[in-house]
């Protein structure tokens, strides 16, 4: 199955600088790579996502960006505010055979430092 | 939309008790899907559904059954807990199996 690794586990940045986040997958076949942010005791929510057939996307001040030869994907938050502190995960989804099975990584706690 | 809701936010059950945790979504989508999330782990996938009366198992289904009447609910039942099934567990929904996931805000379950 789909191993998808997460880096860094945590990230401390000072207010106004940028913060990156890099997952790894293992398949090949997996085609759909959404981020998602966390807050203290809410589900996760979908902030940026990117498909197979794309290399980069932006939206605002996050950005996602996808290496298929090297299997790995980024997502950089630019100009980080206080209310960009909060968890935040990568994914991987493979589909075939009628399954769309997402594989998260183990997260990481962006701390934005005013 | 209310979106994904959850029942309950908290429950503390005993060893061995049963439970069901509810999920019912209004947005009309066919996929649903459990997920457990514990410190260090992530969200690891329990069972999901890809349409009414359809369910299968994901990474981690031991302990947990699941069933898809409707379209809107998906509740996920533990018969016997154990106190390896502390978590948070967060029920998603989707349009599609291949459409972005909208979370709940999830139920936290201790078990002692």
């Amino acid at each position: 199955g789909e191993n998808v690794e997460q880096h860094p586990s945590t990230l401390s940045v000072q207010e106004g600088d940028s913060a990156v986040i890099k997952c790894t997958y293992s398949d090949s076949a997996s085609n759909y790579f959404p981020w998602y942010k966390q807050e203290l005791g809410k589900g996760p929510q979908l902030i940026i996502d990117i498909r197979s057939n794309v290399g980069e996307k932006k939206d605002q001040r996050i950005a996602v960006t996808l290496n298929k030869t090297a299997k790995h994907f980024s997502l950089h938050i630019t100009e980080t505010q206080p209310e960009d502190s909060a968890v935040y995960f990568c994914a991987a989804r493979t589909s075939g055979a009628g399954s769309y099975q997402l594989t998260f990584g183990k997260g990481t706690k962006l701390s934005v430092i005013p | 939309n209310a979106g994904v809701t959850q029942t309950p936010k908290f429950q503390v059950l005993k060893t061995g008790q049963s439970m069901t945790l509810q999920c019912a979504q209004d947005m009309n989508h066919e996929y649903m899907s459990w997920y457990r999330q514990d410190p260090g782990m992530g969200l690891r996938l329990i069972h999901y559904s890809v349409g009414a009366g359809i369910t299968d198992q994901g990474e981690v289904p031991n302990g947990y059954n699941v069933s898809r009447s409707t379209t809107e609910d998906f509740p996920l039942r533990l018969l016997s807990a154990a106190p390896s099934q502390t978590s948070v567990y967060f029920c998603a929904s989707s349009y599609s199996g291949n459409s972005p996931l909208h979370f709940g805000n999830g139920t936290r379950l201790t078990v002692t």
